[in-house]
C-alpha cells in the first residue's frame, strides 16, 4: 500500500529565507509524486510533479522539489520565501503501475513572516 | 475550460435535513473524486468514479452518505439525514488517471455547516 508522511504540521520561515517542506513516501513500485498548495477558502492547486527523469523538478511560483529514491523523500523547496507563500501544502503519491487514486499527506502549514 | 465547478459554495442546514452537493468535472476527464476536509482528519477520500461507475466507496463514512454520477458531466454527494459531525469542506476533483500521471484538478469546495 502507498503512504505519505509530512512530519511537520507547521513550518515558520522569515521572508527572504529559503524554505523546505518535508515529505517522505512509501510505495511498492515506482512513485508518481505531487505537491499541491491550498490557500484559505480555496481548493487544492497543483504545484509540481515528479514522474521520471531529472530528480529536481521545477514548478509554479518558484517552487521546486527533489526526488531522492534512496531516502524515499520528495521535499518541497524555494530559495526565497514570500509572505504570499503562506498556505497549506500537501504532498501526494501514486504507485506505478496501477490506476489507484493519489494518497495525500496530512498537510503542512507554511507561515512566512515579514 | 472553467475547471471543476462545485455548488453550493456554502451550505448551512439543521440536523436531520438532507444535503445535496453538486459537481461538474472538467470535460473529457474520466475520473471523479469526492474528498472531505476537516481540521481533525485532514483530507479524506470518500468515493471515486471511473467513466461514471463507482469504483471504491470504502471511504464513505456511513449509509447516510451516497454519491451518484448519472453522466460524465455531473455528480452529486448526498447526506441524509445530516448531523453536526458532517460539518466539513467537501471537495470534488477530476482527472485523466491514465494520462499525465493522474494529476487531480480540484473544485473550490462546498463548506457545509450542520447546526
Amino acid at each position: 500500500a502507498q503512504s505519505v508522511a509530512q512530519p511537520e504540521d507547521q513550518v515558520n520561515v522569515a521572508e527572504g529565507n529559503p524554505l523546505t517542506v518535508k515529505c517522505t513516501y512509501s510505495v511498492s513500485g515506482n512513485p508518481y509524486l505531487f505537491w499541491y498548495v491550498q490557500y484559505p477558502n480555496r481548493g487544492l492547486q497543483f504545484l509540481l510533479k515528479y514522474i521520471t527523469g531529472d530528480n529536481l523538478v521545477k514548478g509554479s511560483y518558484g517552487f521546486e522539489a527533489e526526488f531522492n529514491k534512496s531516502q524515499t523523500s520528495f521535499h518541497l523547496k524555494k530559495p526565497s520565501a514570500l509572505v504570499s507563500d503562506s498556505a497549506l501544502y500537501f504532498c501526494a503519491v501514486r504507485d506505478i503501475p496501477g490506476n489507484t487514486p493519489l494518497v495525500f499527506g496530512k498537510g503542512t502549514r507554511l507561515s512566512v513572516i515579514a | 475550460d472553467a475547471g471543476v465547478i462545485q455548488s453550493p459554495r456554502h451550505e448551512v442546514t439543521e440536523m436531520g435535513q438532507e444535503v445535496t452537493l453538486r459537481c461538474k468535472p472538467i470535460s473529457g476527464h474520466d475520473y471523479l473524486f469526492w474528498y472531505r476536509q476537516t481540521m481533525m482528519r485532514g483530507l479524506e477520500l470518500l468515493i471515486y468514479f471511473n467513466n461514471n461507475v463507482p469504483i471504491d466507496d470504502s471511504g464513505m463514512p456511513e449509509d447516510r452518505f451516497s454519491a451518484k454520477m448519472p453522466n460524465a458531466s455531473f455528480s452529486t454527494l448526498k447526506i441524509q439525514p445530516s448531523e453536526p459531525r458532517d460539518s466539513a469542506v467537501y471537495f470534488c476533483a477530476s482527472s485523466l488517471l491514465g494520462g499525465d500521471a493522474g494529476e487531480l484538478f480540484f473544485g473550490e469546495g462546498s463548506r457545509l455547516t450542520v447546526l
